[in-house]
């Protein structure tokens, strides 16, 4: 168990609706990395925020977008769903700007149909 | 995204052999770290290193920090079958940025 949760575990929806994922660093973790994996790919950058404000954008769609509140915990919100959004979506933490160590919730699987 | 070069791509094994994977890149990182991810899971931390030439062991695994800072190297020895899985390198420059591999795939013959 890393200590990183994530709601839910599995998400059926349709095209066009919105879902919210949401996750819950380790505790004392300031930094919050979002990641989508589609099939059989690698790790995707999305989104990363520290102590509540954004930090480091990678290749996220204007559908997408994200926070992170005062109590650390962060949502990652999809509007508009395509067919192409279903994949998995990790969240991680670390304990700061310059610590290496990055750990992984067990993720949020969508499906779009 | 930008992507680390992971080789080998994929690989099968019989039980009991010794494996042997690397990551290379074209920039200096501070941090080495070395996932192992099992179908529909997270990808779970095995080992970080944090200096070059650095040596660092978990179990049968070993991983070792290039001297160029530059690539880095993931040993498994004796396999079983639950080594099956995909691993991922991950390099870190400081400052939020990682690099994630390509992954490599790895499937135990029993």
């Amino acid at each position: 168990d890393s200590g990183v949760t994530q709601t839910p575990k599995h998400l059926i929806t349709a095209t066009g609706q919105r879902v919210t994922l949401r996750c819950s660093p380790r505790s004392g973790d300031l930094s919050v990395y979002w990641y989508q994996q589609s099939l059989d790919q690698g790790l995707q950058f999305l989104i990363q925020y520290y102590n509540g404000e954004e930090r480091a954008k990678g290749n996220i769609l204007e559908r997408f977008s994200a926070q992170q509140f005062p109590d650390l915990h962060s949502e990652l919100n999809l509007s508009s769903l395509e067919l192409g959004d279903s994949a998995l979506y990790f969240c991680a933490s670390s304990s700061g700007p310059n610590t290496g160590e990055l750990f992984f919730g067990e993720g949020s699987r969508l499906t779009v149909l | 995204g930008q992507q680390l070069n992971q080789s080998p791509q994929s690989m099968f094994i019989q039980e009991g052999e010794d494996v042997s994977m690397n990551c290379t890149s074209s920039s200096i990182f501070n941090t080495w770290l070395w996932y192992k991810q099992d179908p529909g899971e997270g990808p779970v931390l095995l080992i970080a290193l944090y200096k070059a030439g650095e040596l660092t062991s978990n179990g049968r695994l070993t991983a070792q920090f290039g001297i160029t800072r530059k690539d880095s190297f993931l040993n498994i020895s004796a396999s079983i079958p639950s080594d099956v899985g995909i691993y991922f390198c991950a390099g870190f420059s400081g400052t939020y940025k990682y690099i994630f591999g390509t992954g490599t795939r790895l499937k135990v013959l029993a």
